[in-house]
């Protein structure tokens, strides 16, 4: 079954501290990841996806995220994190075709210590 | 700019109500989805749509319906309000053919009483 597995519900890191949120995946295809970030109260922000090729994409606000096949992994790294970074992450893996459904884990929510 | 918006942010409904939530998007997208984010359960799909007037169930479609008139816009709709369907909404589009990623709303967040 195709599925995301977020494995942390809470993380808690200190300001300037380094984060790195884990997503791994259960898909039957080729996947297509996509990070995302939520803030309070707010729809969905795309941080980041990764189709092919480099295996360690960048994306916006400094985040980078690594693809490891052989792990079934898509984690999300910041090497220093903001107070504004509080938020909740989401990891997803979708089709490039057909209905381009998606599957999201179920999030991680980052709280950051001043 | 990629816009979807949302026709409420903070909607109230009593049980049994006939509630409407509506999505537009300004990008010409084929593909439209609604969404709905309950804590510890990330998003689970609703209904999809890929076309005017085509529709598709998602993963948890019991007491919602939708609409698709038009391209731009998509309406969840609960027929009969039900406490349980307390919870945030959230519309998202993607244009079909190539790899894109989906656009989402600001969501809606509805309290059924």
């Amino acid at each position: 079954a195709q599925s995301v597995t977020q494995p942390d519900i809470h993380i808690t890191v200190s300001e300037g501290a380094s984060l790195e949120l884990r997503c791994n995946y259960s898909y039957g295809a080729t996947p297509y990841l996509f990070w995302y970030v939520q803030s309070p109260g707010q729809g969905l922000q795309l941080l980041l996806k990764y189709f092919s090729g480099d295996t360690l994409v960048q994306g916006i606000k400094g985040f980078e995220a690594e693809f490891k096949r052989s792990q079934s992994s898509f984690n999300l790294r910041k090497p220093s994190v903001h107070w504004s970074d509080a938020a909740e992450y989401f990891c997803a893996v979708g089709a490039a075709s057909g209905t381009y459904k998606y599957i999201f884990g179920t999030g991680t929510r980052l709280k950051v210590l001043a | 700019d990629v816009k979807v918006t949302q026709s409420s942010r903070y909607l109230v409904k009593r049980t049994g109500e006939k509630v409407f939530l509506e999505c537009v998007q300004d990008m010409d997208h084929e593909n439209m989805f609604w969404y709905r984010q309950d804590p510890g359960l990330g998003l689970r799909l609703i209904y999809f749509s890929y076309d005017v007037k085509m529709k598709e169930k998602g993963d948890i479609p019991e007491g919602y319906s939708v609409s698709r008139e038009k391209k731009e816009r998509f309406s969840l709709i609960l027929e009969s309000a039900s406490t349980n369907q307390t919870s945030m909404y959230l519309c998202a589009s993607i244009l079909a053919g190539g790899i894109n990623e989906q656009f989402f709303g600001p969501g809606t967040r509805l309290t059924v009483l």
